[in-house]
This record gives C-alpha cells, sequence and structure tokens, in this order.
C-alpha cells in the first residue's frame, strides 16, 4: 500500500541555518504531495503541496520539488526563525482515493 | 469565521464513560474525516465521509461511532471509554477527496482528550 517515510526528529537548529527534512514515498500511479505544519497547540495546516513530478511547492520561504525519480519531497528553507519550531509531517493523496496518507511527522526546534 | 470547528477543546472523563465530539466545517466540502494523534504525534485517520456517507472505516473499534447528520457536520461518538483512547482527536475537511488537484486538508483545532 502507500505509505509515507521522513526523517525521525527532532531536528534542533540555530536562528538562519539552513533545514532540510526528508521525505520519501511509495504509491501506485501519480499521487499529490504535501507538507503540513502543525504548530503547539493547534491543528494542521497544509504548508505547500505539489500534485505532479518536478512541480516545486513553495510558502513562507520553504520548497519542496516533486521527484519522480527517487519518490522524494524533501522539505527545505534556506533561513529557519525560531516561530518555525513546530511539527512538519509530508503527506501524499492519491487520485481516486479518499484519504491521505501522512508521515510520522519532524519535530523541529530552532534555537535564538 | 472559524472553517473547522470542535467542540470541545477539552475532554476529561471517567473510564468506562460515553462522550461526543462535534465537528462543523463552513466550507462547503464534501468530505469529512475523523483523525487520531497520539502522544508522538502519530496521525491515523479514523474515519471518512463524503457527502453524508461512510467511506473509509480504518480497524477502529466498534466503541467508536461517527455520524454525519448532513455535509458539514461530523460527530464522533465513544462508547465505554478506555485508558487507550486518551489523545488528540482530529476532524478535517477536504473539497473533492483524491481529486485531480489532490485533496488539501482543513483541520480543525483537535479535542484532547483525557480518560481517568
Amino acid at each position: 500500500g502507500d505509505s509515507v517515510t521522513q526523517m525521525e526528529g527532532p531536528v534542533t537548529l540555530s536562528e538562519e541555518a539552513f533545514l532540510t527534512i526528508n521525505c520519501t514515498y511509495t504509491a501506485t500511479g501519480y499521487p499529490s504531495l504535501f507538507w503540513y505544519v502543525q504548530y503547539p497547540g493547534e491543528g494542521l495546516q497544509l504548508l505547500l503541496k505539489a500534485t505532479k513530478a518536478d512541480d516545486k511547492g513553495s510558502n513562507k520561504g520553504f520548497e519542496a520539488t516533486y521527484r519522480k525519480e527517487t519518490t522524494s519531497f524533501h522539505l527545505e528553507k534556506g533561513s529557519v526563525q525560531v516561530s518555525d519550531s513546530a511539527v512538519y509531517f509530508c503527506a501524499l493523496s492519491s487520485t481516486g482515493g479518499f484519504k491521505t496518507i501522512f508521515g510520522a511527522g519532524t519535530r523541529l526546534f530552532v534555537k535564538a | 469565521d472559524t472553517a473547522v470547528s470542535q467542540t470541545p477543546k477539552y475532554l476529561v472523563t471517567q473510564m468506562g464513560n460515553d462522550k461526543s465530539i462535534k465537528c462543523e466545517q463552513n466550507l462547503g466540502h464534501d468530505t469529512m474525516y475523523w483523525y487520531k494523534q497520539d502522544s508522538k504525534k502519530f496521525l491515523k485517520i479514523m474515519f471518512s465521509y463524503n457527502n453524508k456517507e461512510l467511506i473509509i472505516n480504518e480497524t477502529v473499534p466498534n466503541r467508536f461511532s461517527p455520524k454525519s447528520p448532513d455535509k458539514a457536520h461530523l460527530n464522533l461518538h465513544i462508547n465505554s471509554l478506555e485508558l487507550g483512547d486518551s489523545a488528540v482527536y482530529f476532524c478535517a475537511s477536504s473539497q473533492v477527496a483524491g481529486g485531480p488537484s489532490g485533496d488539501t486538508q482543513y483541520f480543525g483545532p483537535g479535542t484532547r482528550l483525557t480518560v481517568l
């Protein structure tokens, strides 16, 4: 079945450091890929998404590129801020399905 | 306006009790979901409803029963609560589940259930 694997956390960075959170997936067909972010005490919210191979999703300085050849959708940000501290979830949704598969989440701590 | 709302936000109860969590979305979406998030932040889908019809029921004990009175509401009733039911429960909705552009999900703020 479809699955998503993302790097285990927590990830601890200093402010202005470069961030990468790895995500790989297994799916039949051509899924859409997502990154969701969960701030403390809140629900998940969409950070960015890509719906086909080679698409790049971007938002708030975060980017991820849909790589079909490596089945990956790694999240990157050039310079993190303390306010980026949250849990990040990689996810996929397959056409024709009625559910989204979420990764286990990666907690990010950014120190001032 | 809150897009997806849940009540209550916190629920503390004794083992064996029955409780309900309510969810409403004002986005006009067709599909609604219930997720359970454990203490390690792992998110597991429980149910999915499309136009008031149950689409997904992911090996959830019979003690959990979802009810969708209309497209905008999906409630979760839990009978005979157990210690292992303690978690954060999230409601979510999406416009076109599995559609060609992918179904972005909109989450509620969560209900933290503690069973003593």
